[in-house]
C-alpha cells in the first residue's frame, strides 16, 4: 500500500480565486491521479500526473482549469483556478504503487468549498 | 464504454442484519473489480478486490465474487455494524487502461443500534 498525504484538507475559497492541492505520497510510485468527487455523487477522474511530462487530462478537464505539476516520483500538486461554486468538491489524489498490480490508493481528500 | 451500476440507497439495516449492496458492471475485456468505502468525513479507502472470474474479495467481514457470467460483484457482510455506516463505491479498471477506475453512484448504508 502507500500512505498518501494531502494539503490541505478542507478549504473555503472566495470565488475567482486559485487554490493549490499538495499530494505528497510515502514512495515512489510512477503513475499519480486526480480525481473530483462532486457533492453526493461519484468520483470521476480528472487527469494522470506524469513525472516528467505533461499531465494526461479526461474529457471535459482541461490544464488551463485544472494545471499539475507533478516534479518528482513522490509529489504531485492540482490547481482549481478562477473557482466558481461549481468546484465546490472534494478533490483526491490516488497512486498505483508498484508491486500492487492494479491496485489504486487515495488520500484523505481535499474538501473545498467555494462561495 | 466502460460503465458500473450499483443499487440506489440509502440502504438502512439494524444492527447484525445481512448485508447486500448489488453492482453490475459493463466492461470489455477482463476488468479487475473493487470496492471502496468513504466514512463520514474521510477520503476513499480499498475494502476489496478481485482480478479474476470466481475470485473472491473478502476484509473486515465483507466479501464480494466476481461473477462473469452475470457481470456482478455483489457486496456483502453476514452481521452489519453501526461502524459499518459508510457510503460504499463499486469501481472497475478494464485490462487496457488499469490506471483509470470507473467508479458506480455509490451506495449509502446506514446501520441503527
Amino acid at each position: 500500500s502507500a500512505v498518501i498525504s494531502q494539503k490541505p484538507s478542507r478549504d473555503i475559497c472566495q470565488r475567482g480565486t486559485s487554490l493549490t492541492i499538495q499530494c505528497q505520497v510515502d514512495s515512489q510510485v510512477t503513475m499519480m491521479f486526480w480525481y473530483r468527487q462532486q457533492p453526493g455523487q461519484s468520483l470521476t477522474l480528472i487527469a494522470t500526473a506524469n513525472q516528467g511530462s505533461e499531465a494526461t487530462y479526461e474529457s471535459g478537464f482541461v490544464i488551463d482549469k485544472f494545471p499539475i505539476s507533478r516534479p518528482n516520483l513522490t509529489f504531485s500538486t492540482l490547481t482549481v483556478s478562477n473557482m466558481s461554486p461549481e468546484d465546490s468538491s472534494i478533490y483526491l489524489c490516488s497512486v498505483r504503487p508498484t508491486g500492487t498490480g492494479n491496485t489504486i490508493y487515495f488520500g484523505e481528500g481535499s474538501w473545498l468549498t467555494v462561495v | 464504454g466502460d460503465s458500473v451500476t450499483q443499487m440506489e440507497g440509502p440502504v438502512t439495516l439494524s444492527e447484525e442484519a445481512f448485508l447486500t449492496i448489488n453492482c453490475t458492471y459493463t466492461a470489455t475485456g477482463y476488468p479487475s473489480l473493487f470496492w471502496y468505502v468513504q466514512y463520514p468525513g474521510e477520503g476513499l479507502q480499498l475494502l476489496l478486490k478481485a482480478t479474476k472470474a470466481d475470485d473472491k474479495g473478502s476484509n473486515k467481514g465483507f466479501e464480494a465474487t466476481y461473477r462473469k457470467e452475470t457481470t456482478s460483484f455483489h457486496l456483502e457482510k453476514g452481521s452489519v455494524q453501526v461502524s459499518d455506516s459508510a457510503v460504499y463505491f463499486c469501481a472497475l479498471s478494464d485490462s487496457y487502461n488499469t490506471d483509470k477506475l470507473i467508479f458506480g453512484t455509490g451506495t449509502r448504508l446506514q446501520v441503527f443500534p
